[in-house]
C-alpha cells in the first residue's frame, strides 16, 4: 500500500524559507510512472496546486508561486522536497504531498495526511 | 479567484440525487479530462473520479462524473449523511501549464 508522509517545521518566521519533505513508501519514485506534487490549503479555503516533479527531473510550478518555489527529488531516499522562500502569513496552510498516478490519468490518487505550516514571528 | 467556477454549496436529503457542476474554459476542461475529489472534514482529499467519468476501485457507483464542452458534473445518488463533505473539481490547464482546482463545493445532507 502506497503511503506518503510530509515532514517539516510547523512554524516558520516571515521572510524565511519554508522547507518540507515527503517520504514515499510502498512505491518507487524511480519507477518513472508518476509525478509527485505539492498542494496546499489555507484554513477554511480551497486547494491550491504548488508544483510537481518527475523522477526524470521534469518540474512544473504554479505560475503564481514560481518565483519563490523550488522542488527536488532524492530517489535514493524515496523523498521529494519543497522550498518556499520569503514566506508571509499568506503562506500559512496545510501542505499536502500527493502522487499523480499515470494509471489513473495522472489524478492525485494518494495523499499525505498534511502538514500544517504557520508563518508567524 | 479560481479558474474553475461552480456554486459554493449544494444540499440534499438522504436518498436523493444531487448534481454539482464545474465550469471552465477551452484551455482546461475544454481540452482535458476532469478529476473530482472529496474532502471530509479534517482529512486529506480523496480521489472520486478521474478521466471525466472513471471511478477508482473502492469508490461506490453512487458517484458518477460527466463532461460536456467546458463544463463537468459530479452526481451523487442515494445521498448518505457521510457524503457531507467538500468536493473539488480539478483539471490540467494548458495556458497555465499546471493543475487548477475549483474553489470547492460544500455539500450538506439535510
Amino acid at each position: 500500500q502506497v503511503q506518503l508522509q510530509e515532514s517539516g517545521p510547523g512554524l516558520v518566521k516571515p521572510s524565511q524559507t519554508l522547507s518540507l519533505t515527503c517520504t514515499v513508501s510502498g512505491d518507487s519514485i524511480k519507477s518513472g510512472g508518476h509525478y509527485w506534487s505539492w498542494i496546499r490549503q489555507p484554513a477554511g479555503k480551497g486547494l491550491e496546486w504548488i508544483g510537481r516533479i518527475h523522477s526524470s527531473g521534469s518540474i512544473n510550478y504554479n505560475p503564481s508561486l514560481k518565483s519563490r518555489v523550488t522542488m527536488s527529488v532524492d530517489t535514493s531516499k524515496s523523498q521529494f522536497s519543497l522550498k518556499v522562500t520569503s514566506v508571509t502569513a499568506a503562506d500559512t496552510a496545510v501542505y499536502y504531498c500527493a502522487r499523480e498516478n499515470r494509471d489513473s490519468d495522472y489524478a492525485f490518487d494518494c495523499w499525505g495526511q498534511g502538514n500544517l505550516v504557520t508563518v508567524s514571528s | 479567484q479560481s479558474v474553475l467556477t461552480h456554486p459554493p454549496s449544494a444540499s440534499g436529503t438522504p436518498g436523493q440525487k444531487v448534481t454539482v457542476s464545474c465550469s471552465g474554459s477551452r484551455s482546461n476542461i475544454g481540452s482535458g479530462s476532469v478529476r473530482w475529489y472529496q474532502q471530509l472534514p479534517g482529512t486529506a482529499p480523496r480521489l472520486l473520479i478521474y478521466n471525466n467519468d472513471q471511478r477508482p476501485s473502492g469508490v461506490p457507483d453512487r458517484f458518477s462524473g460527466s463532461k460536456s464542452g467546458t463544463s463537468a458534473s459530479l452526481a451523487i445518488s442515494g445521498l448518505q449523511s457521510d457524503d457531507e463533505a467538500d468536493y473539488y473539481c480539478a483539471v490540467w490547464d494548458n495556458s497555465l501549464n499546471g493543475w487548477v482546482f475549483g474553489g470547492g463545493i460544500r455539500l450538506t445532507v439535510l
